[in-house]
């Protein structure tokens, strides 16, 4: 098993343009989260979803989009980037059981805004 | 809503000593935590959690209901024990995570 994989790794945009970041698991895993990591702040959730074609939003969602059309995909969308949106990408997935549910994060995608 | 302190950004001890990362929750439910790992800018890992009590590369971390805590402990630190660490606390099917510590452990 992959576990969770996270593209790009890296990527450099210039204020205003849009880009998408791709998480995908194989663990067959009902939840899914997306977080970005910043100096001092920790992990913050930006949106997460609980089963296929559903989203919910974090504690901070805005200037984020998020898609689950497929279970095993989750897609962090920024429309119009901002330099504030400078950070590292973690997103996660977990089993939905009764028993408190490990998180199983990606490798993180690093992006600059200029 | 939920809320995890860690109160110490950064936390130096030389080899050998003994480390304790502290963390206090403030979730008014049944609590539910973690302490998740992040070695060298990588991925975060589960290190440990309450229910299972279970030690974890020495390290050992118990629940206290009444200073709702969950301070991380280990008695002799290691070099590889340098590290990113992040306390968490589940609720509402998300992780509320602390703004994590900082060890270096100095040979």
């Amino acid at each position: 098993n992959a576990g969770v994989t996270q593209t790009p790794k890296f990527r450099v945009l210039k204020t205003g343009q849009s880009m998408t970041l791709l998480c995908a698991q194989d663990m067959n895993h009902e939840y899914m989260y997306w977080y970005r990591q910043d100096p001092g702040m920790g992990l913050r959730l930006i949106h997460y979803s609980v089963g296929e074609g559903t989203t919910a939003k974090g504690e901070v969602p805005d200037g984020y989009n998020v898609s689950r059309l497929k279970k095993q995909n989750f897609l962090l969308g920024l429309e119009s980037a901002a330099p504030s949106q400078t950070s590292v990408y973690f997103c996660a997935s977990s089993y939905a059981g009764l028993a408190p549910d490990t998180q199983y994060f990606g490798p993180g995608t690093r992006l600059t805004v200029l | 809503a939920q809320r995890v302190t860690q109160p110490e950004k950064l936390l130096s001890v030389f080899k050998g000593a003994p480390v304790e990362l502290k963390c206090n929750y403030s979730y008014s439910g049944s609590p539910e935590l973690f302490w998740y790992v992040q070695y060298s800018r990588q991925r975060l890992l589960l290190l440990l959690r309450h229910i299972s009590r279970e030690s974890i590369k020495g390290f050992t971390a118990d629940l206290n209901k009444g200073e709702t805590s969950f301070h991380l402990k280990k008695p002799f630190a290691q070099e590889e024990d340098s590290a990113m660490y992040y306390c968490a606390d589940r609720g509402n099917n998300r992780l509320a995570f602390g703004k994590g510590n900082q060890v270096v452990v100095i040979p």
